[in-house]
């Protein structure tokens, strides 16, 4: 059974400060895994994809990487701003099913 | 990126009745959509996988007569919260994927349910 750990599950950095989250997860037979943002009483906004056989993906300050063989990704987010406060998710989807598996999420907030 | 509505975002109902909760794909046709369950300060879990044209899916522990799923076309499921009570306060959020995008998921707004 597939089990995804976000660590640390709260973060609080200085505005303007580089930072990385971090995704781990068991069953390294991942099809793919997403990135998501979550604000407060809110829907799950996609943040970046990334595909089995990619290393990495960038959208603007947001860079997540991947490394299959050891169950880890990343999501690096450059000079951090106050509206970066969410709570991060990343979930993975294995070859043959649709369902994702998401992580236990990490509440991110850069004090101004 | 594609756009999946969900209505309404927020409800409150008196124990006893049933309400249902829309999930639609607006720019996409989805043979599959998917409905969560998240709880304060928690992640979100499956309860169901809704295929279009057939009977959901659900995971363990979710009682289907309870929690009613119909997936009536390509871009529309409802999910129905039968007999509604207090502990099945939530927030319910659905998914969809949109083919071609590596199937990328996409999520709803989510809908805040209170029953009182």
């Amino acid at each position: 059974k597939q089990e995804v750990t976000q660590i640390p599950a709260a973060l609080s950095v200085p505005e303007g400060e580089n930072l990385v989250l971090n995704c781990s997860f068991t069953d390294s037979a991942i099809y793919n895994l997403q990135w998501f943002r979550q604000d407060p009483g809110k829907g799950l906004t996609s943040l970046l994809l990334i595909q089995s056989s990619q290393r990495e993906q960038t959208s603007g300050r947001l860079n997540a990487s991947l490394d299959k063989s050891s169950g880890r990704s990343t999501l690096y987010i450059a000079a951090s701003q106050p509206g970066d406060s969410a709570t991060y998710l990343c979930a993975v989807r294995v070859f043959g099913n649709e369902k994702l598996t998401f992580g236990t999420g990490t509440r991110l907030t850069i004090i101004p | 990126g594609a756009v999946v509505s969900q209505h309404p975002s927020r409800v409150i109902c008196k124990s006893g009745t049933s309400v249902k909760i829309e999930c639609r794909s607006l720019d996409f046709q989805a043979t599959t959509m998917f409905w969560y369950r998240q709880f304060p300060k928690q992640s979100l879990m499956l309860m169901a996988t809704s295929n279009e044209g057939s009977k959901a899916t659900y995971e363990q522990g979710v009682e289907k007569d309870k929690f009613l799923i119909n997936h009536a076309s390509l871009t529309l499921s409802t999910l129905t919260v039968t007999s509604a009570h207090p502990e099945d306060s939530s927030f319910y959020i659905c998914s969809a994927s949109k083919e071609g995008t590596g199937t990328e998921a996409f999520f709803g707004q989510g809908t805040r349910l209170t029953v009182v």
